[in-house]
């Protein structure tokens, strides 16, 4: 079975600086890995996702992540930080048997605050 | 833009009451999913179905049932709503396009649930 876990419940940056959201996985055959962005009231939104056709993942508003096999880690990074980014950031596995995946694992998430 | 829709977006029921949460897609999407999801915390996996009359329970157990009678609708339903049957449930949907592709899993916007 896979797992996900996010390193902080809660990051605090300032506007304008580097954001970086960790994740580290458990999964024994290769993974696939996604970054996910909720924003109050709102369902989940696919900032970017890892499929092995590259290391480093670029997605949407600016946000980057780079898996890396040998840390087990997918963290998500932004050069700097922009009010529009508060939200929650959930980050997920999903593995591949028979017809497809059967659903995603997520971590617990991270509430990202940005500070004016 | 993802077209996955669920109703109603807020529900408000007493103990004992029989519910059911829609969630359609117009994206003809074969595999779709329902997730719970407490108040800060990760979303769990309930139930799956890879296509018209396939369902499949997920990683949490769930006192509610799915259908999928049509390709683009996936109900659930829950008997009699208890207190701990308040929730966030959120419905998604995916394609299957073969192996490394990269499954995204689209989300609708969830359903908040308040069982008295």
């Amino acid at each position: 079975a896979q797992s996900v876990t996010q390193l902080g419940s809660h990051v605090s940056v300032s506007e304008g600086a580097l954001v970086l959201l960790r994740c580290n996985y458990s999964s024994s055959v290769p993974p696939y890995l996604f970054w996910y962005v909720q924003y109050p009231n709102q369902g989940l939104q696919l900032l970017l996702k890892y499929t092995s056709a590259a290391t480093l993942v670029k997605g949407i508003n600016g946000f980057e992540a780079e898996f890396k096999k040998s840390e087990t880690s997918f963290h998500l990074t932004k050069p700097s930080a922009h009010m529009s980014d508060a939200a929650e950031y959930f980050c997920a596995v999903s593995v591949y048997s028979g017809g497809g995946a059967d659903g995603l694992t997520f971590g617990k998430g991270t509430h990202l605050i940005i500070q004016p | 833009e993802a077209d996955i829709y669920q109703t109603p977006r807020y529900l408000v029921i007493g103990t004992g009451k029989k519910i059911t949460l829609e969630c359609s897609q117009t994206m003809g999407h074969d595999k779709m999913y329902w997730y719970q999801q407490d108040p800060g915390m990760e979303l769990h996996l309930i139930h799956y179905s890879y296509g018209v009359n396939s369902t499949e329970k997920g990683d949490l157990s769930s006192e509610s049932t799915v259908s999928r009678i049509r390709t683009e609708h996936f109900p659930l339903t829950l008997e009699s709503a208890r207190p701990s049957h308040t929730s966030q449930y959120l419905c998604a949907s995916s394609e299957y396009k073969g192996q490394g592709a990269g499954e995204t899993q689209y989300f609708g916007p969830g359903t908040r649930l308040l069982v008295l």
